[in-house]
């Protein structure tokens, strides 16, 4: 079934470690994005792709960075983990020139 | 600078009265403007669309270019309504900007 994925749902990590959020989608999407949420607050997109190789950095600023070395797989990496970096993170794919955009059910990072 | 606005965080309504969500934006040219919807412990799914003019679950949402707004209503609220629901813009580089979205709590 086509589908959007994030793992892990839940994570909780230590200030300094290195970590990916994995995305990953089945439905032959050529754009996906990254969105970070606090509590209450937007979304704020923090990164977009429009295919392989393509990578941007969204309006919020990010210590993160993103790869897309294949169409239907698009990390997010913190090189070093900080407790600033707590927060939801969504992950979302859309056609090229589509106008809907489907989400995952998001990763939850709380870095202590 | 470009946003959009939902100034409203929590709306609690009773069942059967009307429920109406503002959203104002602030982006150039004729953007493409969406309601999403995220009920308890599902992920965040399209509602409706502007360009479809369509009423999905009883909901509607008039696009008003001259007040930039595009507020969603529902003439009765449903128990099943209860959900945080979120005004988003496809901006003219074709990416998605959402607003901080509204929770909706209707009681019976």
């Amino acid at each position: 079934e086509a589908d959007i994925y994030q793992t892990p749902r839940y994570l909780v990590i230590g200030t300094g470690k290195k970590i990916t959020l994995e995305c990953s989608q089945t439905m032959g999407h050529d754009k996906m994005y990254w969105y970070q949420q606090d509590p209450g607050m937007e979304l704020h997109l923090i990164h977009y792709s429009y295919g392989v190789n393509s990578t941007e950095k969204g309006d919020l600023s990010s210590e993160s960075t993103v790869s897309r070395i294949r169409t239907e797989h698009f990390p997010l990496t913190l090189e070093s983990a900080r407790p600033s970096h707590t927060s939801q993170y969504l992950c979302a794919s859309s056609e090229i020139s589509g106008t809907e955009a489907f989400f995952g059910q998001g990763t939850r990072l709380t870095v202590v | 600078a470009q946003r959009v606005t939902q100034p409203e965080k929590l709306l609690s309504v009773f069942k059967g009265a009307p429920v109406e969500l503002k959203c104002n934006y602030s982006y150039s040219g004729s953007p493409e403007l969406f309601w999403y919807v995220q009920y308890s412990r599902q992920r965040l799914q399209l509602l409706l669309r502007h360009i479809s003019r369509e009423s999905i679950k009883g909901f509607t949402a008039d696009l008003n270019k001259g007040e930039t707004s595009f507020h969603l209503k529902k003439p009765f609220a449903q128990e099943e309504d209860s959900a945080m629901y979120y005004c988003a813009v496809l901006d003219s580089w074709g990416k998605f900007q959402f607003g901080a979205g509204t929770q909706v709590v209707v009681t019976p």
